[in-house]
């Protein structure tokens, strides 16, 4: 079974650091991309931005480039996403999805975390 | 501003049939497909339909995709209490990425 398992809910300060992960599960993590998404609070959804774990080829939406980074570590099927310093507009549900096939045929995304929460004020 | 435009609320009651509708442009809806997807609170986003009018297994067949140009819809029939949920359109985009719906909030009376 296909499983992508994110950390839990984070509470920070304006200014503070902040990682984030989604643990694959159920399929081989090198082969999927997986795509970080956003929903802020009564918002819709937004793509930020999208890594390749077999080779850490790593995209950003126009949008969030230089404002947050995508990495991964293969060796425990995790991804991440992560801020250097937080902002109070970074208060919104994180989830990590799956694509479902090469990029190149814009497959749809097919499994999703359960969101993480992030949550920051002074 | 989401790319894609949906109603903000839908509503019915069990055994009604509902339809949400998604409309884009010619960048994405027009020229590729159109997914959807359900959002319960707590739990992680469930995929609904794929390209257009797909289900994937275990997707009740109460629910069905159309798309016609750069506009979309997701029609439940026969609708249920735990239907109740949030509902996003998605397509690719030119810009080579995802874009969605703002989301539709699907009340059921």
């Amino acid at each position: 079974e296909v499983q992508l398992v994110q950390s839990g809910a984070e509470v920070k300060k304006p200014g503070e650091s902040l990682k984030i992960s989604c643990k694959g599960s159920g399929y081989k993590f090198t082969n999927y991309w997986i795509v970080w998404v956003r929903q802020m609070p009564g918002k819709g959804l937004e793509w930020m931005g999208i890594i390749y774990p077999g080779d850490s080829d790593t995209r950003y939406s126009p949008s969030f480039q230089g404002q947050v980074t995508i990495s991964a570590d293969k060796s425990i099927s995790t991804a991440y996403l992560q801020w250097s310093s937080l902002k109070a507009s970074d208060t919104a549900m994180y989830y990590c999805a799956r694509l479902d096939g090469p990029m190149a045929t814009r497959p749809p995304i097919d499994y999703w975390g359960q969101g993480t929460l992030v949550t920051v004020s002074s | 501003q989401s790319v894609l435009t949906q109603p903000p609320s839908a509503s019915g009651t069990p055994g009604q049939r509902v339809t949400i509708s998604c409309s884009g442009s010619s960048s994405n809806i027009g020229h590729d497909f159109v997914y959807w997807y359900q959002l319960l609170p707590g739990t992680a986003p469930r995929l609904l339909v794929y390209r257009n009018n797909q289900r994937p297994s275990g997707v009740p067949d109460r629910f069905s995709g159309s798309k016609s140009g750069t506009s979309a819809s997701l029609t439940i029939s026969g609708l249920r209490s735990e239907d109740e949920a949030d509902y996003y359109c998605a397509a690719w985009d030119d810009s080579l990425y995802v874009v969605f719906g703002g989301g539709t909030k699907l009340t059921v009376l």
